[in-house]
């Protein structure tokens, strides 16, 4: 599975938009990449998923160049509540083995 | 429609001691993984369970096991307890094996 960089903490303020990007130079043909969020004493929640290009849902926006080489998960107008640890993961989701390989995560504190 | 949920929510053992954690999926997800969190690192793959086998194990040794049921419940067993296996213990369950869905993690506290 291809190894993923991020940076390890962030800072922020409300209603800022946040970029949080992540390196993934081996990444491979069949690699997905997805973004998990996660909060003090909770299990990961999912946040985003993408292949190419781009993608949006109703929390945030995924950026991914044509060499799929980094990826940017983009919070936009961040609040309180954003803060929290992100992780980057990237992998080969067919056939139903995915197996989720995590970092380290970066580290968003949003202030008031 | 009830999440992923595990039991107990904190738990203390001694050295040495035997655990089981449990595990219950999101309704109408048949794959169950389970993870094991240390205090500020991520999450890091124990094993994964399908159709009552494992079928993919991460880096941790044979004292632990698992098992899984008819109904996709699972359990995590840990014997031979070490200070090292104080850890946040998480389950997750997808459809055959897609997106994952955490449970809150157990807090296992070994003294």
């Amino acid at each position: 599975l291809a190894k993923t960089t991020q940076p390890i903490s962030m800072d922020s303020y409300e209603g800022q938009e946040v970029n949080i990007t992540c390196s993934h130079n081996n990444i491979a043909t069949n690699d997905y990449i997805t973004w998990y969020q996660q909060f003090p004493s909770q299990g990961p929640r999912f946040i985003i998923q993408g292949y190419k290009t781009k993608v949006t849902n109703e929390v945030a926006s995924l950026f991914i160049p044509a060499d799929r080489k980094s990826s940017t998960l983009s919070l936009p107008r961040v609040s309180l509540s954003d803060t929290a640890v992100y992780y980057c993961l990237v992998g080969d989701m067919a056939g139903g083995y995915n197996k989720l390989i995590f970092g380290a995560g970066t580290r968003l504190a949003v202030h008031p | 429609d009830a999440g992923v949920t595990q039991s107990p929510t904190h738990l203390i053992k001694t050295r040495g001691q035997q655990v089981t954690l449990r595990c219950s999926p999101k309704s109408g997800h048949d794959t169950v993984s389970w993870y094991q969190q240390a205090l500020g690192q991520g999450p890091q793959f124990i094993f994964q369970y399908y159709e009552e086998e494992e079928r993919q194990r991460g880096n941790f040794p044979d004292r632990f096991s698992g098992h899984q049921f008819p109904n996709y419940s699972s359990e995590l067993n840990v014997n031979a307890l070490l200070l090292g296996d104080s850890a946040l213990y998480l389950c997750a369950s997808s459809l055959k094996g897609w997106e994952q869905y955490f449970g809150p993690g157990t807090r296992l506290t070994v003294t």
